[in-house]
Formats: structure tokens, C-alpha cells, sequence
């Protein structure tokens, strides 16, 4: 299993361009996310989905957008890029809630975004 | 969803036990205390995860609180590749997101 992969590695942008950073997972996890990681802070949860065609916000969704037409891809989409967005990304996926268990979440390695 | 308050940072020697603690006073019942670390950039790694007992695996231990108000990662013995961004998580039982706080930096120091 590769488990969960990122492309690219990274990117560069300028303002007011778009793009995809797409992310997929090959361990038939139901649930995805997205994260964001600024400089010396911790992960915010931009988008998250419980299974192919169903996303829903985060904790800062303003100027991205994410799909999931199928289990194993989530890809993050970037309309208008902004300074604001340079940061890294990370997705990740995890097994739903099963009554009584916990299950942990397995990160990709990132894609370090910087928006000039 | 509950909080979590932890130490900016840490120093551990090589080869002690490094004891990160961590504050969730308003956790619910069901919610599960869970462990993460983010070495350099790397994407995060789980370590583990409790509800109400202690819990033990290759990595850690987890200690939680009678109260569950509280809990404690150990790292046994730690190396200088112990050095991270260790995060404690609060997750919601009735959905899977993960909420990430700042963190405690440790440092493992020869």
C-alpha cells in the first residue's frame, strides 16, 4: 500500500492563478481531509468527506474547493490564489467511527504551496 | 468539540522518559483522547489513542485521568529522533474530524 498520496511536492503561483492539489488514498478509507499548516502553527481542517460524493467545511474553507466522485481521490482546488493561501497542505484519511473503536488518521507528506 | 491545552515546549535527555501532558477539562464521555506528532515537516503520525484506560503500544503510553480531564504521553526512552511537534486531539465520536491544536514542542537533547 502506498497509503495516502500528494501531488505535487510543491508549487509555485502567482496571484490570481488556479490549480489542484490532488490527493489519493489506496486503503479504502471512507473519510478525507484537508488540512493547511502556516508557518510555526498547528493544522486547520479546511474541507473534510465521509464518502464519495458527500463534503462538507471545515475550519477554513474561504477560496478552496474539493470534490470526491470516487473512495480512493479528493482533490483540493484553488480558484483564485492569494498570498494568504502560501502554506503547506496536507490530506489525509481515515476509517469511519465504528461503535466502540477509534481509528486514527494517515497523513500524505504535504504539498508546500507559495502564492507570489 | 472539547479543548485541549498543552506546553508550548519540552526538553527530554536522550534515554529518559519524556512525560507531555495534556489539559481537556471539558471532554465529554464519548469523545477519545488521541496522540499525533509531526516531525519537521513531515505529514503527522499517529501514535495512539485512549478513551478511559491506559493504553500501551510500541510507541507510547497513554495515561488518562479518573476524571479524563487530563492525560499524559510517555515516551520511555527517548531518542533524538523523538524530536517533534506532539499534538493532543480531542476527536467528536459521532463524526471523524480531527481538530489540531499548537502542540508541545519536544526537544530530545544528547
Amino acid at each position: 500500500n502506498a497509503g495516502v498520496t500528494q501531488t505535487p511536492k510543491f508549487r509555485i503561483l502567482k496571484i490570481g492563478q488556479s490549480m489542484t492539489l490532488q490527493c489519493t488514498q489506496d486503503m479504502n478509507h471512507n473519510y478525507m481531509y484537508w488540512y493547511r499548516q502556516d508557518p510555526g502553527m498547528g493544522l486547520k481542517l479546511i474541507y473534510y468527506s465521509v464518502g464519495a460524493g458527500i463534503t462538507d467545511k471545515g475550519e477554513v474553507p474561504n477560496g478552496y474547493n474539493v470534490s470526491r466522485s470516487t473512495t480512493e481521490d479528493f482533490p483540493l482546488r484553488l480558484e483564485l490564489a492569494a498570498p494568504s493561501q502560501t502554506s503547506v497542505y496536507f490530506c489525509a484519511s481515515s476509517y469511519p467511527t465504528r461503535q466502540g473503536l477509534g481509528t486514527e488518521a494517515f497523513f500524505g507528506q504535504g504539498t508546500r504551496l507559495t502564492v507570489v | 468539540d472539547a479543548k485541549t491545552t498543552q506546553p508550548t515546549s519540552m526538553d527530554c535527555a536522550e534515554g529518559r522518559a519524556a512525560n507531555l501532558p495534556c489539559n481537556h477539562s471539558t471532554i465529554s464521555g464519548n469523545e477519545y483522547v488521541y496522540w499525533y506528532r509531526q516531525i519537521h515537516s513531515q505529514g503527522p503520525q499517529y501514535i495512539i489513542h485512549g478513551l478511559k484506560n491506559n493504553e500501551t503500544n510500541e510507541m507510547a503510553s497513554l495515561i488518562i485521568t479518573e476524571d479524563r480531564k487530563s492525560s499524559t504521553l510517555i515516551l520511555p526512552h527517548a531518542t533524538l529522533r523523538d524530536t517533534a511537534v506532539y499534538y493532543c486531539i480531542v476527536r467528536p465520536l459521532n463524526f471523524n474530524k480531527f481538530y489540531f491544536g499548537s502542540g508541545t514542542k519536544l526537544n530530545v537533547k544528547p
